[in-house]
C-alpha cells in the first residue's frame, strides 16, 4: 500500500483565493511527522510545513496551513489568498517514528494560480 | 548559511557508461537522503546515509550506490547506466534526528541525468 496518496495531479485556483491540496497518509506507527514542500519549475524542494502526530494544533506557517484529521489519516494542505508565485508542484511526505530518517513522498499536486 | 549544494547540475551519458554525482549537505548536518525523481512518480527514495553508514535502503538495483565521507559530503554512483535511469537526482540533508520530529529535510537544487 502506498505510504501518502495526493489524489489531485492537478488543481487550478483563482489569484487571491484559497485552495486545499489533499494528503491522505498510511501508517500503524503511533508516532509521524507530516510535511509538505513545494517544488516550482526550477526543481528546488522547498519545505513549507510540519505537522507531528501528537501535536494538538493543526500546523500554520504564513499563508499555509495544514488540516490535520488524525482518525482519517489526511494532512491536507490550505493555501489562502493564493498569488502567482505558488503556482508549483505540491508535495506531501511522511516520517514514521520508527523508520529512522526515511521519507516517503507521494506523486504531487501541480498547482497554477489564475490571474 | 549555505544550502545544500550538488554537482554536476546537468550531465549526459550514454547507457553503459557510470556516473557519479555529488551532493555537499548544510554545515552541521549528519544525514544525507537520495531521490530519484521522474515525471509521474513523485520522489522515490534511494537511500540515506548517517555518519558515513547507509542506514536506509529504498527498492533500486545494486547499480545505485553511495557513500558518505567524514565530513558529511556524500557520493552517489550508477553503473551501467541504462534509458530509464533519465531523472532529476535530488539530494537533502537534515541533522539526522531519527524518527518523530520536525527536523525537515533540506533539499539541493539537484543534478538532472539524461541518458542516451
Amino acid at each position: 500500500a502506498q505510504k501518502i496518496t495526493q489524489t489531485q495531479p492537478g488543481m487550478f485556483v483563482q489569484e487571491k483565493e484559497a485552495v486545499t491540496l489533499d494528503c491522505t497518509y498510511d501508517t500503524s506507527d503511533p508516532s509521524y511527522g507530516l510535511f509538505w514542500y513545494k517544488q516550482p519549475s526550477s526543481g528546488e524542494m522547498i519545505f513549507l510545513i510540519y505537522q507531528g502526530s501528537y501535536d494538538q494544533q493543526n500546523a500554520t506557517e504564513g499563508r499555509y496551513s495544514l488540516n490535520f484529521q488524525k482518525a482519517r489519516k489526511s494532512a491536507n494542505l490550505v493555501i489562502s489568498a493564493s498569488q502567482l508565485g505558488d503556482s508549483a508542484m505540491y508535495f506531501c511526505a511522511m516520517r514514521e517514528g520508527q523508520g529512522g530518517n526515511q521519507f516517503y513522498f507521494g506523486t504531487g499536486t501541480s498547482l497554477t494560480v489564475i490571474p | 548559511k549555505a544550502g545544500v549544494t550538488q554537482t554536476p547540475r546537468y550531465l549526459i551519458k550514454t547507457r553503459g557508461q557510470q556516473v557519479t554525482l555529488s551532493c555537499s549537505p548544510i554545515s552541521g548536518h549528519r544525514s544525507v537522503s537520495w531521490y530519484q525523481q521522474t515525471p509521474g512518480q513523485g520522489l522515490q527514495f534511494l537511500f540515506e546515509y548517517f555518519s558515513e553508514t547507509q542506514r536506509n535502503k529504498g527498492n533500486f538495483p545494486g547499480r545505485f550506490s553511495g557513500r558518505q565521507f567524514s565530513n558529511s559530503r556524500s557520493e552517489m554512483n550508477v553503473s551501467t547506466l541504462e534509458l530509464g535511469d533519465s531523472a532529476l537526482y535530488l539530494c537533502a540533508s537534515s541533522l539526522g534526528l531519527a524518527g518523530y520530529g520536525s527536523d525537515e529535510q533540506f533539499f539541493g537544487p539537484g543534478t538532472r541525468l539524461t541518458v542516451l
